[in-house]
């Protein structure tokens, strides 16, 4: 079993809708969560980071976290053509020296 | 610019040649990481440092793989002998002691072995 799953898409969504993202991991005990974005070519860039059950909104992206599911997703509102670019979840697993183990990434394509 | 720093953004090479990458973290940040990522994937975690000390390696990280960080500043990745196998993007990436989770990565190198 892979430790950090992500349909690896392509997701295609209308300019200004809401794009989900999901992610599950298998280590129950992770302590840290985070949502990179990629662009083609580019390094990833941290966008958010959550901690602790439930949601966290920073502007147009929410991340919500179930620990007992072991499940973390992305939501983007109001999606835009700038937002299309690979999705990349990270985990920070117990006991790891916080080094990130990431899943392969959704690549989202934004439809103007 | 004050972001993680790597050098070169490219490079080409031959099989069985030696390279040799180099990464300037944020200058507070005496946490280093690398990464490897190949197409499709997620960046694969290859080794970590705490200041000069080099803390774990991963399994990926063969003994043609070399990391060091002599100063707890700059770190340099060597690659031995490559091979196609080795062609990549190594992603560098830093943090401070107290928020070591969160990483910011560098723009990265890309590796092509011919």
């Amino acid at each position: 079993q892979k430790e950090v799953e992500q349909n690896s898409g392509p997701l295609s969504v209308p300019e200004g809708a809401i794009a989900s993202l999901n992610c599950t991991y298998s280590d129950r005990v992770s302590q840290s969560f985070f949502w990179y974005r990629q662009y083609s070519g580019k390094s990833p860039e941290l966008i958010m980071s959550i901690y602790s059950n439930g949601d966290k909104e920073d502007g147009r992206f929410t991340a919500q976290l179930n620990k007992a599911s072991q499940y973390v997703s992305l939501l983007i509102r109001d999606s835009q053509p700038s937002d299309s670019a690979t999705y990349l979840c990270a985990v920070n697993m117990r006991g790891s020296n916080y080094k990130l183990t990431f899943g392969k990434g959704t690549l989202l394509t934004v439809n103007p | 610019d004050t972001g993680v720093s790597q050098n070169p953004r490219h490079k080409i090479t031959k099989r069985g040649q030696n390279v040799t990458f180099r990464c300037d973290p944020i200058s507070e940040h005496n946490r280093l990481y690398w990464y490897r990522q190949t197409l499709g994937q997620g960046p694969e975690f290859l080794t970590y440092f705490q200041n000069e000390a080099q803390l774990e390696k991963s399994r990926l990280l063969s003994d043609r793989f070399s990391a060091e960080r002599p100063k707890g500043s700059f770190s340099t990745l060597e690659i031995q002998r490559t091979e196609q196998g080795d062609s990549a993007m190594y992603l560098c990436a830093s943090s401070l002691k107290l928020a070591g989770d969160i990483q910011y990565f560098g723009a990265g190198t890309r590796l092509s072995v011919l």
